[in-house]
């Protein structure tokens, strides 16, 4: 079991440019979230995805879109990156509502610098 | 929207000694409480949670007590050692699940040996 793995680790991008982060769990997950990591802010939620085919915006949704076409995938794109969306992003994924639910399982992290 | 706070940002502790972090909620309806541990370039993980029905929850050396009253959780850590050295972060959830968790800012917490 790889749980939730994370690509690309690293990138560096110019302002103005696209990039997509991709997840991936083989946990059976109903539920993914994309997180971000600044210094001293602790994990900020971007947007969620309750099931396949459904995504819903976080506490920080803004300059990001997600898509959650496959169960086990869930996609975080930037459009065109800007210089305050450098940050380590994380990805996670629990189980559906319910007693035992409350676990995340994060992948490893993407660092990604905007210059 | 839930707020939560985490104090302190940085803990120093000898080796052996205790070490407590405590975070406080703004929204009474928060009903699971969770702490995940980082560590150095690691990925966060859960490492013990409560919910809103129980006052004190215990697991080896480490615990969490919940006051719903003073919307307050603490973890204590007891006879800390070197590998307790961590980023520790509190969370509150509004639907007992992950869905809707919040996270405090977190704790850098160093024991020194």
């Amino acid at each position: 079991n790889a749980g939730v793995t994370q690509t690309p680790k690293f990138r560096v991008l110019k302002t103005g440019q696209s990039m997509t982060l991709l997840c991936a769990q083989d946990m059976n997950h109903e539920y993914m979230y994309w997180y971000r990591q600044d210094p001293g802010m602790g994990l900020r939620l971007i947007h969620y995805s309750v099931g396949e085919g459904t995504t819903a915006k976080g506490e920080v949704p803004d300059g990001y879109n997600v898509s959650r076409l496959k169960k086990q995938n869930f996609l975080l794109g930037l459009e065109s990156a800007a210089p305050s969306q450098t940050s380590v992003y994380f990805c996670a994924s629990s189980l559906a509502g319910g007693a035992n639910t409350g676990e995340l399982f994060f992948g490893e992290g993407s660092r990604l610098t905007v210059l | 929207g839930e707020n939560v706070e985490q104090h302190p940002s940085t803990l120093s502790v000898q080796e052996g000694d205790s070490a407590v972090i405590k975070c406080t909620y703004s929204d009474s309806a928060s009903n699971y409480f969770p702490w995940y541990k980082q560590e150095l370039g690691k990925r966060p993980q859960l490492i013990i949670d409560i919910r809103s029905n129980v006052g004190e929850k215990k697991d080896q050396r480490i615990a969490v007590t919940l006051n719903k009253t003073a919307k307050h959780f603490s973890l204590h850590i007891t006879e800390t050692q070197p590998e307790d050295s961590a980023v520790y972060f509190c969370a509150a959830s509004l639907s007992g699940s992950a869905r809707q968790l919040t996270f405090g800012s977190g704790t850098q917490l160093t024991v020194l040996p």
